[in-house]
């Protein structure tokens, strides 16, 4: 149980287009879901926090204009990369948190990679 | 504020040698600790947790014990495997901060046959 998908897992783009990422939870209901991003050889960064039927809270830093939060229901998040750039090019890893879980645990999808030509 | 501090990589170990990567944490309320594994181009996946002081999560060898009284919770396997091979994250949660999750810097751990 507790899976976390992601679509897609790549994609390569144009610069200036924009770029969908899905994150689902596929056999739970999540009532939160974090967007992190991750550098080669780092680690994650959390951009931003989106719980369903609400905005989303951004880290700092992150521009919310540039990359749009969407928590449609309680099993999909999307992000959006808009207008995307180079240097937008990372992977990126979603989490979802269990809806009424007793312990504060994510579970992650198998991440995107973004790479920006 | 909250931080995981975790020891640099990368470890380099032959298969079947002891395992021991250092996390130690500070945070504003009582967290719980988790430790992820990360393998080659692939998300994170949850190795082991601890919700309370002298908890011992385990899972596929490995082990790691709460300690509140230094604040650590360094992960230990007896005997690496190939395998094993990945990168290592520590990271602490607080619900009072809306369970976002704080990670290390990640450990890198390589283990040659």
């Amino acid at each position: 149980g507790a899976v976390v998908s992601q679509h897609p897992s790549w994609v390569i783009c144009k610069s200036g287009t924009s770029v969908k990422i899905e994150c689902r939870s596929l056999d739970f209901q999540a009532t939160t879901m974090f967007w992190y991003r991750q550098f080669p050889k780092q680690s994650l960064m959390l951009m931003a926090t989106s719980n369903e039927g609400s905005k989303a809270t951004y880290e700092q830093g992150v521009e919310k204009d540039k990359f749009l939060i969407n928590h449609a229901s309680l099993t999909l998040s999307t992000l959006t990369v808009t207008s995307a750039h180079p240097e937008d090019s990372s992977f990126y890893i979603c989490s979802a948190e269990e809806m009424g879980s007793s312990y504060n645990e994510q579970f992650f999808g198998p991440g995107t990679r973004l790479t920006v030509l | 504020g909250n931080s995981v501090t975790q020891m640099e990589g990368p470890v380099t170990l032959s298969e079947e040698a002891f395992l021991t990567i250092n996390c130690t944490y500070t945070a504003t309320g009582y967290p719980s600790l988790f430790w992820y594994v990360q393998y080659p181009g692939e998300g994170l996946q949850l190795l082991l947790k601890a919700t309370k002081a002298d908890d011992k999560g385990s899972n596929k060898g490995f082990e790691a014990t709460y300690r509140k009284e230094t604040t650590s919770f360094h992960l230990e396997k007896g005997s690496v495997q190939v395998s094993d091979s990945a990168v290592y994250f520590c990271a602490l949660s607080l619900r009072e901060a809306g369970n976002m999750l704080t990670f290390g810097g990640g450990t890198r751990l390589m283990v040659k046959p």
